[in-house]
């Protein structure tokens, strides 16, 4: 069965440094989501793409983090300068648009920071 | 802007005994439901989800879920758990095509004792 792929896993930086998270989708699926999971509470937008291009980022803070997916495939989020209170989860998730539209997430990228 | 609570934090059950997790919603237009199901040390998982139709969907691992329109809700059931049922069980939704990004509630821990 495919999957939504991350990396890493887990991370740990110290506060002011850059940090860089990448997904690969599910084969095929055009749309893809990163959300931030904070202890303690569920996942939150942080952008959406359709194939290459941003649908939302309302949510992301954009001088500190970025996100780009160049060729609407795989997609990479930065976060520079880190802070403490970037430590959470960073979740990827893609679209099957396949029937129902259902999103399928990835095991995450666990970020702590020092 | 929509939003989603789950009011029960952590559940604590014995093996056999009956599971009802309460989700309520906030959302001004069509909407689609979802219940993710988070096992220890794994990802997010799609449990069910509600897009039209009959407003009692079945899931996998045995677990239903009921859609009242009238009162917002969309609660998670299953008639006998399993100590393998432990897990953190969130509610979502989204609106319009199903292409939006989820709304999650802030999660149930659940605990099945043996």
């Amino acid at each position: 069965e495919a999957e939504v792929a991350q990396s890493p896993r887990y991370k740990i930086t110290e506060k002011s440094q850059a940090v860089a998270f990448w997904c690969d989708p599910i084969s095929g699926h055009a749309t893809l989501y990163w959300y931030r999971q904070i202890l303690g509470q569920g996942p939150e937008l942080l952008v959406q793409f359709q194939d290459e291009s941003v649908v939302d980022d309302s949510q992301l803070p954009k001088d500190r983090f970025s996100a780009e997916r160049l060729k609407g495939v795989d997609s990479t989020l930065k976060i520079q300068p880190a802070e403490l209170g970037d430590s959470a989860m960073y979740l990827c998730a893609s679209l099957d648009l396949t029937g129902e539209e259902t999103q399928y997430f990835g095991p995450g990228t666990r970020l702590l920071v020092l | 802007a929509q939003s989603v609570s789950q009011h029960n934090h952590h559940v604590i059950l014995s093996e056999a005994a009956s599971l009802e997790l309460g989700c309520n919603y906030s959302y001004g237009g069509t909407v689609n439901l979802f219940w993710y199901v988070q096992y220890p040390g794994q990802h997010l998982q799609l449990l069910l989800k509600y897009f039209s139709g009959d407003p009692l969907v079945k899931g996998i691992k045995g677990f239903e879920a009921e859609f009242i329109k009238s009162k917002f809700s969309f609660n998670l059931r299953k008639p006998s758990v399993q100590w393998s049922d432990t897990a953190e069980y969130f509610c979502a939704v989204n609106g319009g095509t199903g292409r939006r990004a989820l709304t999650f509630g802030s999660g149930t821990r659940l605990q099945v004792q043996p």
